[in-house]
């Protein structure tokens, strides 16, 4: 079982849309959750950082973490075309060292 | 100011040969991380750098496979005797101080081609 599952997708949605994307991890010392965005071509971009659980908002970007469940969500409001990229989660805890876990990526497509 | 940098974007080569992938990081930036990335797969650690030290060794999937950093800034991460499997996209970040919460910033990546 992989440390971090994420649906790879695609995901095609009008403009304007709600979009949720997410995580499912299984180690349970994880306390470091993020969410980066991939353009083609390029490297990742930090976009969420969340510490433990709760939400939290950032413009039309919130993150939630569910530590009980073991489950984090990026929702995007208002979708726009410029949000079409790839999102990739992530994961740490100080207890493996330096290791960052990346989900294998999200393909979100806006549709003008 | 400037992001991380990665050299060559592009590297094709034949199967056997000895690549080098150089990554420039932010300047200042005390920890460095190499990853690969391949279809499907997601972001695969390769090996941290704190300073001009590599204390996480563990995600270089061969003995082929090695890095180092000197100066506390420029890495070299080298592949010999390259193989089709290589083949992928390899990503250096960097991280103003590293530890577990700590934002990286990512490098364009080189996209390695393996014939």
């Amino acid at each position: 079982q992989k440390e971090v599952e994420q649906d790879p997708g695609p995901l095609s949605v009008p403009e304007g849309a709600i979009v949720s994307l997410n995580c499912t991890y299984s180690n349970s010392a994880f306390q470091y959750f993020m969410w980066y965005r991939q353009y083609s071509r390029k490297g990742p971009e930090l976009l969420m950082y969340t510490y433990s659980s709760g939400n939290k908002e950032d413009g039309r970007f919130t993150a939630q973490v569910d530590k009980s469940s073991k489950y984090i969500s990026l929702f995007i409001r208002d979708s726009q075309p410029s949000d079409s990229a790839t999102y990739l989660c992530a994961m740490s805890t100080s207890n493996t060292g330096n290791q960052f876990y990346f989900g294998t990526g999200t393909s979100l497509t806006v549709i003008p | 100011g400037a992001g991380v940098s990665q050299s060559p974007s592009n590297k094709v080569t034949e199967k056997g040969k000895d690549v080098e992938l150089r990554c420039d990081p932010i300047s200042g930036h005390t920890a460095l991380y190499w990853y690969r990335q391949s279809l499907g797969q997601g972001l695969e650690f390769l090996i941290y750098f704190q300073g001009n030290s590599a204390p996480d060794k563990s995600g270089l999937p061969s003995d082929r496979f090695s890095a180092e950093r000197t100066g506390g800034s420029v890495s070299t991460l080298t592949i010999q005797r390259t193989q089709q499997e290589d083949s992928a996209v390899y990503l250096c970040a960097s991280s103003l101080l590293g530890g577990a919460g700590s934002e990286q910033f990512f490098g364009p990546g080189t996209r390695l081609t393996v014939l």
